[in-house]
């Protein structure tokens, strides 16, 4: 069965800081993994998709098979990243989302 | 800019109670979600729809929970009896075509279920 890990529940940084959330996956296929963010008083929403390669307000996410991790990364977090941020895998088999537990960030100023 | 709508907003109950949530997603997306998520946690799938016929209800407690989308537009969640393990946000999302990677889901502002 297909799992998604979040290590860590809360994470702060400062400012113009670089920010790492990590997130790893369990899951036997070929994966496909998406980064969600929710800021406050939003709605869930797609950040990124590792297929697309792109950069969404600075931040990108790169697939690493050998280590099964998705980890989100910013060089220069500004305090507009504050937020929940979900890591979710699809799987082609049952074809659903699989969220980890999310990550709370907080940017300090 | 189309959003999904849920409603209400808001919910409490007494245990044994029925309670019912809708979902209006955005207009054309033929896939529709219902997800639980308990504090602390992410979402977790419970039905998904594409257009009224379900697609996958194996994590919805089927003794308790029923969900339908007979036009295959909105679509209603029920819980009957509620408990108070079912406190929790539950969120709608849409997405077109559906069924692949690609799809990006939309989520409604979620319903908050308390059960007393």
């Amino acid at each position: 069965a297909q799992r998604v890990t979040q290590p860590e529940k809360l994470l702060s940084v400062f400012k113009g800081a670089p920010v790492e959330l990590k997130c790893n996956y369990s899951y036997s296929g070929s994966p496909e993994l998406f980064w969600y963010v929710q800021y406050s008083r939003q709605r869930l929403q797609l950040l990124l998709r590792h297929i697309s390669r792109e950069s969404i307000k600075g931040f990108t996410a790169d697939l690493n098979k050998g280590e099964t991790s998705f980890h989100l990364k910013k060089p220069f977090a500004q305090e507009e990243d504050s937020a929940m941020y979900y890591c979710a895998l699809f799987s082609g088999s049952a074809r659903q989302l699989t969220f980890g537990s999310g990550t709370q960030l907080t940017v300090l100023p | 800019e189309a959003e999904v709508a849920q409603s209400p907003r808001y919910k409490i109950t007494e245990k044994s109670q029925a309670v019912a949530f809708w979902c209006d997603p955005i207009s054309g997306h033929a896939t529709l979600y219902w997800y639980r998520q308990i504090l602390g946690q992410g979402p977790e799938l419970l039905v998904q729809f594409q257009d009224e016929s379900v697609v996958d209800d194996s994590q919805l407690p089927k003794d308790r929970f029923s969900a339908e989308r007979l036009k295959g537009v909105d679509s209603t969640l029920k819980i009957q009896p509620a408990e108070l393990g079912d406190s929790a946000m539950y969120l709608c999302a849409s997405s077109l075509p559906g069924l692949g990677p690609t799809d990006t889901q939309y989520f409604g502002p979620g319903t908050r279920l308390t059960v007393l």
